[in-house]
């Protein structure tokens, strides 16, 4: 699976729109980008994922850019509550190893 | 109401006591794993299963053991725990193998001293 690289923390005022890059310059063309996010040693919760067109759902928007070699995670209007560390994954879907690989994320801390 | 649940939520124990990590998920989901996650080192995958008696080793499977008997549930068993097992652990499931893991459990986190 292709590497990603993304800033290790970030600071959101609270309801301005939180941009989470990720950098995977060696993604390959059938692998697909994950988000997830973890809240304080929460679960990790599933944010969104896309191959190469632009997603969005309830939760957040991702932008692939037309290379593919970056993307970035949109939280439209950013609250307290979206204080977590965010995971862009990259890796093949429903093929190949049967896993996630996590790395060190970037964690955003949304400001009163 | 849809979930993974895990027990217990913390333990303490002592070195090369067996102990069982409980996950049960109520979404019939065929897909489980388990990860434990490591200040510094990220969330890992220990085991997975792709359904029912279908099980397999991921990144750090040394030191635990799972079953999947029947679809709901996939413990983890670590036989004779040690220290370097202290961490959290989490139980993910979700349907069939996707790349994406929907539900995680709330983690357990295990002390051995």
């Amino acid at each position: 699976d292709a590497k990603t690289t993304q800033p290790p923390s970030m600071d959101c005022a609270e309801g301005r729109a939180a941009n989470l890059p990720c950098n995977h310059s060696t993604i390959s063309g059938n692998e697909y980008v994950y988000w997830y996010r973890q809240i304080h040693s929460q679960g990790p919760q599933y944010i969104i994922h896309g191959l190469k067109n632009n997603e969005t759902n309830e939760m957040a928007s991702l932008i692939i850019t037309e290379d593919r070699k970056s993307s970035t995670l949109i939280l439209p209007h950013a609250t307290l509550r979206d204080t977590a560390v965010y995971y862009c994954i990259v890796r093949e879907s429903g093929a190949g190893s049967y896993q996630l690989t996590f790395g060190k994320g970037t964690k955003l801390s949304v400001i009163p | 109401e849809a979930q993974v649940t895990q027990n217990p939520r913390y333990l303490i124990t002592v070195t090369g006591k067996k102990l069982t990590v409980t996950c049960s998920q109520n979404m019939n989901h065929e897909y489980m794993s388990w990860y434990r996650q490591d200040p510094g080192l990220g969330l890992r995958q220990i085991y997975y299963s792709m359904n029912v008696e279908v099980t397999d080793k991921g990144d750090v499977p040394e030191g635990y053991k799972v079953s999947r008997k029947e679809k709901r549930n996939f413990p983890l068993i670590l036989e004779s725990p040690s220290p370097n097992q202290t961490s959290l652990y989490f139980c993910a499931s979700s349907f069939a193998w996707t790349g994406r893991l929907e539900f995680f459990g709330p983690g357990t986190r295990l002390t051995v001293l």
